[in-house]
């Protein structure tokens, strides 16, 4: 049971260097989104996904852009690195079930620095 | 906008309490309330998702009651071990499953 899998769990990056965090679920679940965790504030949408084709920004979405080509994979890019985006990054995936939304399965994490 | 709290931020506590996590929000238009469990430099593990409907929901030890009209949750943990220690989110589904967490309770429980 793979369930939400990330790569790379650990990065370190330069400012103004880009980079693509990966995603991928093998649950078919259609509900997929990102969000990024920083000390005392708590975990914070940065874009999510209904469906394959279909993104839509959440609360933090500046910096990052997101495509969703296949239900299974998510990618969060970040197109130029500031040290403001020091984060750990969290993928997480749901479903509904009988008009219900299912519990949210959530990776590993990638721990991010950039200096 | 829909904002999460969560009382306390950290709690230590000796071996065999009952113990209770406080979870509170300003918008009762969920979806469903969700616990979560997070080991240091780990993910999330969902403990409990109490759907908008229901009142209460149990896994073992742990029980997680809802009130959406006065927009609150509690986390009841009973006879507390050393290896409940972790962080305990909560967090709320608004539309499109989307989350919506507070900062969280630092648990310790000392043998």
């Amino acid at each position: 049971n793979a369930g939400v899998t990330q790569t790379p769990k650990f990065q370190v990056l330069k400012t103004g260097q880009s980079m693509t965090l990966q995603c991928a679920q093998d649950m078919n679940h259609e509900y997929m989104s990102w969000y990024r965790q920083d000390p005392g504030m708590g975990l914070r949408l940065i874009h999510y996904s209904v469906g394959a084709g279909i993104t839509d920004q959440g609360e933090v979405p500046n910096g990052y852009n997101v495509s969703r080509s296949t239900t299974e994979d998510f990618p969060l890019r970040l197109l130029s690195a500031a040290p403001s985006q020091t984060s750990v990054y969290f993928c997480a995936s749901s479903s509904t079930s009988r008009g219900s939304n299912t519990e949210a399965f959530f990776g590993q994490g990638t721990r991010l620095t950039v200096v | 906008k829909q904002e999460v709290t969560q009382i306390p931020a950290a709690l230590s506590v000796p071996e065999g309490e009952n113990l209770v996590l406080n979870c509170s929000f300003t918008d009762s238009a969920i979806y469903n309330l969700q616990w979560f469990r997070q080991d240091p430099g780990k993910g999330l593990t969902s403990l409990l998702l109490i759907q908008s409907s229901q009142r209460e929901q149990t896994s073992g030890r742990l029980n997680a009651s809802l009130d959406k009209s006065s927009g609150r949750s509690t986390l009841y943990i009973a006879a507390s071990q050393p290896g409940d220690s972790a962080t305990y989110l909560c967090a709320v589904t608004g539309g499109y499953n989307k989350l919506i967490f507070g900062a969280g309770t630092r648990l310790a429980v000392h043998p």
